[in-house]
C-alpha cells in the first residue's frame, strides 16, 4: 500500500528556534498534503492544505507566517515551525492525497505520515 | 454543536467481545473515513465510505447517508485493537473535519 514517511519523528528544541519537518510519499506523487496538529488528548486539528506548486491554504486561527508550508515536489512537504515556543509542542502529522479510480468514479484516498514530535524547552 | 461527533467517548471490552462505534455528523460529505490511531501517535486509515458497508478481516463499516450516520464494527475483539479511533468527514473541498475520537481498550 501506498506510504507516508515523516522525519524527524521527534525532536526537542529550544524556545525560539525554527524546526523543519518533513512529508514525502514514498511511492505516488501527491498533488495535496495535509498538516494537521494534535494536542494530547484531542483530535487531529487541520491546520493547512498544501498544493504542490502553490500557496498553502491555512486554516483559520493558524499564523501562516509562523507555520511556513512548503511543497516544492509532488512527494515532499515540509512544515517549518518559526520562533518555536513550548505552546507549539505538539504531535504533527501530515497525509498524503492520491487519486484513484473505483467503479468508475475518482477516488481521493488519503495516507497519513508516522507523526513527528515536537517538544520545545 | 460539534460537526462531528462519536460515541462512546471510552470503551473498555473483554477480549472476544463485539464492538460499535458510532459517528453521527451534521455536514455534507463525499466521503468519510475510519481512522485508527495506536497509541505511539500514527495513523492508519481503516476504511473510506460514500454509501453502503465495507469489511476487512475483523472490521466492518456502515454508513447512512440520509441519516448522516456511520458505524465501525470490530468482531471478535483482541488486545491489539486497543486504540483510538477516528470519525473523519470529507467535505466537498476535500478538507477533513474529525471526530473526537473513542479511546478503546480490549481486555485479555
Amino acid at each position: 500500500g501506498a506510504v507516508v514517511s515523516q522525519h524527524p519523528s521527534w525532536v526537542i528544541c529550544k524556545s525560539g528556534t525554527s524546526v523543519k519537518i518533513e512529508c514525502r510519499s514514498l511511492d505516488f506523487q501527491a498533488t495535496t498534503m495535509f498538516w494537521y496538529r494534535q494536542f494530547p488528548k484531542q483530535s487531529l486539528m487541520l491546520m493547512a492544505t498544501s498544493n504542490e506548486g502553490s500557496k498553502a491554504t491555512y486554516e483559520q486561527g493558524v499564523e501562516k507566517d509562523k507555520f511556513l508550508i512548503n511543497h516544492a515536489s509532488l512527494t515532499l512537504s515540509t512544515l517549518t515551525v518559526t520562533s518555536a515556543h513550548p505552546e507549539d509542542s505538539s504531535f504533527y502529522i501530515c497525509s498524503a492525497m492520491r487519486p484513484g479510480l473505483a467503479g468508475g468514479y475518482v477516488t481521493y484516498e488519503q495516507y497519513f505520515g508516522p507523526g513527528t514530535r515536537l517538544t520545545v524547552t | 454543536k460539534n460537526e462531528v461527533e462519536q460515541s462512546p467517548q471510552n470503551l473498555t471490552a473483554q477480549e472476544g467481545e463485539f464492538i460499535t462505534i458510532n459517528c453521527s455528523y451534521s455536514v455534507g460529505i463525499s466521503a468519510l473515513h475510519w481512522l485508527q490511531q495506536h497509541p505511539g501517535g500514527g495513523i492508519v486509515s481503516l476504511f473510506m465510505l460514500s454509501s453502503g458497508k465495507k469489511k476487512h478481516g475483523r472490521l466492518i463499516a456502515t454508513i447512512n447517508i440520509q441519516e448522516k450516520h456511520s458505524s465501525l464494527h470490530i468482531t471478535a475483539s483482541h488486545p491489539r485493537d486497543s486504540a483510538v479511533y477516528i470519525c473523519a468527514v470529507r467535505n466537498y473541498g476535500q478538507n477533513f473535519v474529525f471526530g473526537p475520537g473513542t479511546r478503546l481498550s480490549v481486555l485479555p
